[in-house]
């Protein structure tokens, strides 16, 4: 699975947009893009995946760029709790695909 | 469905000592996997089922650690001759389709002392 380079950590204010980055510039034509969380003391969380186009859910939107080297995870009206680390990850999706290969994230700081 | 649910939720034992922790996936989730995670890490794969079927293993999954899942519903993962080393948080997993997101358990915290 193609490697991924995320910024330690970042901060935001509550009420404003984070906006979370992914390099995964050695991304292979059939892997995807995964994005969970975790807050603190919790196991992971699923947030959204995709492959090419962008995707929203009710917890966030993927953006991802037409060349897929990178991607952004928007999660709009930031809370506290959304404070956590943030993972983005790389896969390929066939039928023996089993492992999720995680990294060690973005930590986000939500502030008041 | 109350989600993915891992017992114990923490586990103290001494050096030397076997430990086992169970999984119970939600219901309808054939795929199941296991990891582990340690302070300011990201969670690291140990092991993956398919039904009954264990189809993947970590090389971090010495001749110590056994993982089964005998009926295809729940899993037990159990470490022999505990080491300080193997304190952790273990987590398990579970899904329904390879695409699908993992839903993941709550963890077992383990302290080897």
């Amino acid at each position: 699975d193609a490697k991924t380079t995320q910024p330690p950590s970042m901060d935001c204010a509550e009420g404003r947009a984070a906006n979370l980055p992914c390099n995964h510039s050695t991304i292979s034509g059939n892997e995807y893009v995964y994005w969970y969380r975790q807050i603190h003391s919790q196991g992971p969380q699923y947030i959204i995946h995709g492959l090419k186009n962008n995707e929203t859910n009710e917890m966030a939107s993927l953006i991802i760029t037409e060349d897929r080297k990178s991607s952004t995870l928007i999660l709009p009206h930031a809370t506290l709790r959304d404070t956590a680390v943030y993972y983005c990850i790389v896969r390929v999706n066939t039928g023996t695909a089993s492992k999720l290969t995680f990294g060690t994230g973005t930590r986000l700081q939500v502030t008041l | 469905d109350t989600g993915v649910s891992q017992n114990p939720r923490h586990k103290i034992t001494k050096r030397g000592q076997n430990v086992t922790f169970r999984c119970d996936p939600i219901s309808e989730h054939n795929r199941l996997y296991w990891y582990r995670q340690t302070l300011g890490q990201g969670p690291e794969f140990l092991t993956y089922f398919q039904n009954e079927a264990q189809l993947e293993k970590s090389r971090l999954l010495s001749d110590r650690f056994s993982a089964e899942r005998p009926k295809g519903s729940f899993s037990t993962l159990e470490i022999q001759r505990t080491e300080q080393g193997d304190s952790a948080m273990y987590l398990c997993a579970s899904s329904l389709d390879v695409s699908d997101g993992y839903t993941f358990g709550s963890g077992t915290r383990l302290t080897v002392v």
